[in-house]
């Protein structure tokens, strides 16, 4: 089962900064947070992931609680072609692999 | 470019029909992974290999199964197609540990009649 909880959907203006939560209440110290996204008819995309600091690259920035029991994804100027699927996973690094467990997601629907 | 490659893309077949799809990656990654994505219930995994001749059951492995021979394919095979099986069908490659992110195929899109 997944162990994250998102909202089944959020809007964002284009070009204003989209902002997607998750919580993950029962994450441990060895789970780090992944998120990726789905845009419609496609596999899945690596977006960023990260263990209690806040990440950045060149897609989003993740920003992780001092308590890690919730996060937040940013893409800082979403564009029409953020509109997708965003998945929050919670991996144990310690556990050999690589598997992901995804859950629902969140609608992200970036409007002009 | 080092790449993940899923075929058919798009089948249709009959009930009770053997069906095999392919995935083929080319950067040498030791696990891969099937997933089948369904209105209403997300991406569900299959099966996943570790290495060549390693296979693990997933979370909705019943009706499929899978072969590693080489680093580069884990084709997934219907022994029987069901109606249930109709689906989109999604390939996955990672780098044998760490924190290495999943590239995932384009899909193939199974119908069952």
């Amino acid at each position: 089962d997944a162990k994250t909880t998102q909202p089944p959907s959020m809007d964002c203006a284009e070009g204003r900064a989209a902002n997607l939560p998750c919580n993950h209440s029962t994450i441990s110290g060895n789970e780090y947070v992944y998120w990726y996204r789905q845009i419609h008819s496609q596999g899945p995309q690596y977006i960023i992931h990260g263990l209690k600091n806040n990440e950045t690259n060149e897609m989003a920035s993740l920003i992780i609680t001092e308590d890690r029991k919730s996060s937040t994804l940013i893409l800082p100027h979403a564009t029409l072609r953020d509109t997708a699927v965003y998945y929050c996973i919670v991996r144990d690094l310690m556990e050999y692999g690589n598997k992901l467990v995804f859950g629902a997601g969140t609608i992200l629907r970036v409007k002009s | 470019d080092a790449e993940i490659t899923q075929s058919p893309r798009h089948k249709i077949t009959e009930t009770g029909r053997q069906v095999t799809l392919a995935c083929h990656q080319t950067w040498n990654h030791n696990n891969m992974f099937w997933y089948r994505q369904d209105l209403g219930h997300g991406l569900r995994l299959i099966h996943y290999s570790y290495g060549v001749q390693d296979t693990n059951k997933g979370e909705v492995s019943d009706g499929y199964s899978v072969s590693r021979s080489n680093t580069e394919d884990l084709p997934l095979t219907l022994e029987s197609a069901a109606s249930s099986q109709t689906s989109v069908y999604f390939c996955a490659s990672s780098e044998s540990a760490g924190a290495g992110e999943l590239f995932f195929g384009e899909g193939s899109r199974l119908t069952v009649l």
